[in-house]
């Protein structure tokens, strides 16, 4: 069955620290998503992304935040200069149209210190 | 800012019998709904959806009621399995008005005992 690979699983950075959140999406989705979830808290949206750009964002997606889609099948989340509240698991997902359930990947742990 | 509530945040259910899980939201904006299982240490697994056009929505063991006049869902699984055993996730989206977002619930673990 298709799968949504993250990269890596676990990611520890010093604050300050600009990372890199990579993932993989199932080759036919045309929709792209990054989420979070704090350590006990809800799922939360951060962005979505169709057609090669940003096309919904959350409040917590800020200026520190980026994506991109580099190569056609690679889809990164970026954050500039980490903080401690950025710790969290980040999961991102695909679907391949707008009214499908999405498939998630496994997700990357991030952890500022 | 919880439109989506999980009330139970756990639930435990012998193998054999009904697991009956709840979900209540708050925007009447949303229009499209969505259950996910969530294993420790792996992404949240999608399962079963349901428009706001429906009221009902049956795949295999699974089905989610959707009673709109209450802003209610709630999951059934019947019958309870071992492998059942996960975090239970309902979402929501407002997809009519353009919104591509979920926002999802707190979670209700669920533990089926053998």
């Amino acid at each position: 069955e298709p799968e949504v690979t993250q990269t890596p699983s676990h990611q520890v950075t010093q604050m300050g620290q600009e990372v890199i959140l990579r993932c993989v999406p199932i080759s036919n989705h045309l929709y792209f998503y990054w989420y979070r979830q704090i350590l006990g808290q809800k799922v939360e949206f951060l962005v979505s992304f169709y057609n090669n750009e940003i096309s919904e964002k959350s409040e917590i997606f800020d200026d520190q935040f980026s994506v991109e889609r580099p190569d056609g099948s690679n889809f990164t989340l970026k954050i500039r200069s980490t903080k401690l509240e950025d710790s969290a698991m980040y999961f991102c997902a695909s679907s391949e149209g707008n009214s499908y359930g999405y498939t998630f990947g496994s997700g990357t742990r991030l952890t500022v210190v | 800012d919880q439109q989506v509530k999980q009330n139970s945040p756990s639930l435990s259910v012998q193998e054999g019998r009904i697991s009956i899980l709840n979900c209540d939201y708050t925007n009447s904006m949303f229009d499209y709904f969505l259950w996910y299982k969530k294993y420790p240490a792996e992404g949240p697994t999608f399962l079963i959806s349901i428009s706001s056009i429906k009221d009902k929505n049956e795949d295999g063991r699974f089905t989610v009621f959707l009673n709109k006049s209450a802003k209610h869902l709630s999951l059934h699984i019947v019958p309870s399995q071992p492998g059942d055993s996960a975090v239970y996730f309902c979402a929501a989206s407002a997809r009519l008005q353009g919104a591509q977002k979920l926002v999802f619930g707190q979670g209700t673990r669920l533990t089926i005992n053998p």
